[in-house]
């Protein structure tokens, strides 16, 4: 039982194109996050939903759009790949009680690859 | 804004040996949690600290937050090869509780 389960697990694609990440959790959690992890493992928040409402997003270029049909799943489409793009993006999901800050479960990564 | 630091970035141990990441951050904290990323895999929870002071043990690891919630760090007491990997620290600012901000890591490799 996959708690977050991410796809593809590896994705390689030339520069220009679009490609999409999908997320889910099966742990009931009502808050997801997307971050990206760079060759030196700098581990970055990119955005965060709650109940399917963004919450939190960073200063990342407009190529990237996150999409949450419902809080149980989390997507990542990036539109015109860049080579800058490459690196490991993980999913992650937590449960938001009120101010309380709960501990994140992540899922398995999926490693791009833009040439 | 926030910023997270950690000390030292890479370690080498020989088995046995004892090893210890320090965290730092820039403002206080409401609390803190340590995540253990293994090469090849995702950050796992190792734990989180909410108290000014408070100390927790978890086997041969030992966790710490400072009294003024601004920093932390993890002891690994007699290191053993299955230590290896990357540990992180994640704090939420006391400000902007949406937040979670990751410290770069220190990356522990073990020497059998």
């Amino acid at each position: 039982d996959t708690a977050v389960s991410q796809t593809p697990k590896y994705l390689v694609t030339q520069m220009g194109n679009d490609k999409s990440i999908k997320c889910e959790q099966n742990l009931g959690h009502d808050t997801m996050y997307w971050y990206k992890q760079d060759s030196k493992k700098f581990l970055k928040i990119m955005f965060s939903y709650n109940n399917k409402e963004l919450i939190i997003n960073e200063t990342v270029p407009n190529r990237f759009s996150p999409k949450s049909p419902d809080k149980a799943h989390l997507n990542l489409h990036i539109n015109s790949l860049e080579l800058g793009d490459s690196a490991v993006y993980f999913c992650a999901s937590s449960q938001l009680d009120g101010r309380a800050f709960n501990e994140q479960f992540f899922g398995p990564g999926t490693r791009l690859t833009v040439l | 804004g926030q910023q997270v630091m950690q000390i030292p970035q890479y370690q080498h141990v020989q088995e046995g040996e004892d090893f210890t990441t320090y965290c730092n951050s820039s403002t206080t904290l409401s609390n803190i949690q340590w995540y253990k990323q293994r090469p090849g895999g995702h950050p796992v929870f190792l734990i989180q600290l909410v108290k000014s002071g408070e100390v927790k043990k978890q086997k041969r690891l030992t966790f710490q937050f400072g009294e003024a919630k601004k920093n932390s760090s993890l002891h690994i007491t007699a290191t053993q090869t299955t230590d290896v990997g990357t540990y992180f620290c994640a704090g939420r600012s006391k400000t902007s509780y949406d937040k979670v901000i990751f410290g770069p890591g220190t990356s522990l490799s073990v020497i059998p």
